[in-house]
């Protein structure tokens, strides 16, 4: 069974300073990994995703994700915040073999502050 | 091309009561999710369609729940009985699949705000 564990509920970051947004996944099979974006009071959106080739992943707004399968990690960053990057951040796996069901994270609430 | 729509977007509607929440996947998109996400909770898996067919309702959290697809297209998720915890945005997204299996982006609608009094 496939799970995904976001380990910070909430990371409040001051703006202009670096993040990382961490999370992790267990599959017994190979995966697709994505970052799912929810800015307040809108719909979720695609950040970034990781289906095959470089490990290193970047995506809209600056953010970048490294596909670790030894450490079946795929963890978020940004090496400047802005105010504008406050949201609920989402990582979700889905995997080749297990039918189309896609695991989410309880998610993590970024929150920059000026 | 338009996105995922649900229907309506807010429903209030009283203990006891069903409830008929809609949704229109992106044309062409053969696979289509239902969650809900509770207030500060994360995404919680319903169940998802390929095609017309459910092959996982492992996420239905009681037989109150059901959903259907037909033609391949639009979605509804019944909720019969609704009880003050089914309160919650419910969220539907539509994706492609890959050749090789696994899904590729999820495309949500806006949701539908369900509330129990």
């Amino acid at each position: 069974a496939q799970s995904v564990t976001q380990l910070d509920s909430q990371v409040p970051v001051f703006e202009e300073a670096p993040v990382e947004l961490r999370c992790n996944y267990s599959s017994s099979v190979s995966v697709y990994l994505f970052w799912y974006v929810q800015y307040p009071n809108q719909g979720l959106q695609l950040l970034l995703k990781y289906l095959s080739g470089s490990t290193l992943v970047k995506g809209i707004n600056g953010f970048e994700a490294e596909f670790n399968k030894s450490q079946t990690s795929f963890h978020l960053r940004k090496p400047s915040v802005h105010i504008s990057d406050t949201a609920e951040y989402f990582c979700a796996v889905s995997s080749y073999t297990g039918g189309f069901k896609t695991i989410f994270g309880a998610g993590t609430r970024l929150f920059v502050k000026a | 091309g338009a996105g995922v729509s649900q229907s309506p977007s807010n429903k209030v509607t009283e203990k006891g009561k069903d409830v008929e929440l809609r949704c229109d996947p992106i044309s062409g998109h053969t696979a289509l999710y239902w969650y809900r996400q509770s207030l500060g909770q994360g995404l919680e898996f319903l169940i998802y369609f390929q095609g017309n067919s459910a092959p996982d309702k492992s996420g239905l959290p009681s037989d109150r729940f059901s959903a259907e697809r037909t033609g391949g297209s639009v979605s509804t998720l019944t909720i019969q009985r609704t009880q003050q915890e089914d309160s919650a945005v419910y969220l539907c997204a539509s994706s492609l699949v890959r050749s090789g299996g696994g899904t590729d982006t999820q495309y949500f609608g806006p949701g539908t705000r369900l509330t129990v009094l």
